[in-house]
């Protein structure tokens, strides 16, 4: 199959760290994507990851072991407007595959 | 530089009438997705076009679904009849083909079928 699971919601507090896990339990995927969605609006790029390792993009890292299909969002210094939907998503051959999204919210 | 560009933005219409929703992709990209969203089952993956020719249609739900590409600007979703459990908000989506290319959205086509 091609599962993608991540957890549905999570909670944070502004100026704190979180971390967004995402297994994937298929074979032949590509890469690994991250996506951020403000409710009502279309998903965004944020992250791509091929390699094992560490991307870091300013307040943005994204991590992924091929190896054991795991890979994390980790969002630094959260601020309001990081309140969004972050979706994990497989690249298998030229399409992409989406998780069905963990939905941060940021407490003051 | 413009984006997907998708039609309508919103859509309400009664059950068993036709729904046509339109993309045109960003210029020079050539792949072209379409996505479905809903609460229930997140962003699924309807069908997918390289050089305009449909690649892999395996996730479009049934025969009242069908897709077109007619050249490599303009793409087509097309439900005949619509019903109200095709209420979802329809993404297009485009890239350059090729592996880790970044896929860029639509702003979405919201439908509700009533």
């Amino acid at each position: 199959g091609q599962n993608i699971d991540q957890p549905t919601e999570m909670t944070a507090t502004e100026g704190a760290i979180v971390q967004i896990n995402c297994t994937y339990q298929t074979s032949g995927f590509n890469g690994l994507f991250w996506y951020q969605q403000h409710a009502g609006e279309a998903p965004t790029f944020l992250s791509y990851n091929v390699l094992d390792g560490l991307e870091e993009k300013g307040r943005f890292s994204s991590f992924l072991s091929r190896s054991k299909g795991y890979s994390y969002l980790l969002l630094k210094e959260l601020q309001m407007k990081d309140s969004a939907s972050y979706l994990c998503a497989g690249l298998l051959t030229d399409k992409l595959i989406f998780g069905t999204g963990t939905r941060l919210q940021v407490f003051p | 530089d413009a984006g997907v560009i998708q039609s309508p933005r919103h859509e309400v219409t009664e059950m068993g009438q036709e729904v046509t929703l339109r993309c045109k992709p960003i210029s020079g990209h050539n792949s072209l997705f379409w996505y479905r969203q809903t609460m229930m089952r997140g962003l699924e993956l309807l069908i997918y076009f390289n050089n305009n020719v449909p690649i892999d249609d395996s996730g479009m739900p049934e025969d009242r679904f069908s897709a077109k590409m007619p050249n490599a600007s303009f793409s087509t979703l097309k439900i005949q009849p619509s019903e109200p459990r095709d209420s979802a908000v329809y993404f297009c989506a485009s890239s350059i083909r090729g592996p880790g290319n970044t896929i860029y959205f639509g702003e979405g086509s919201w439908l509700t079928v009533v």
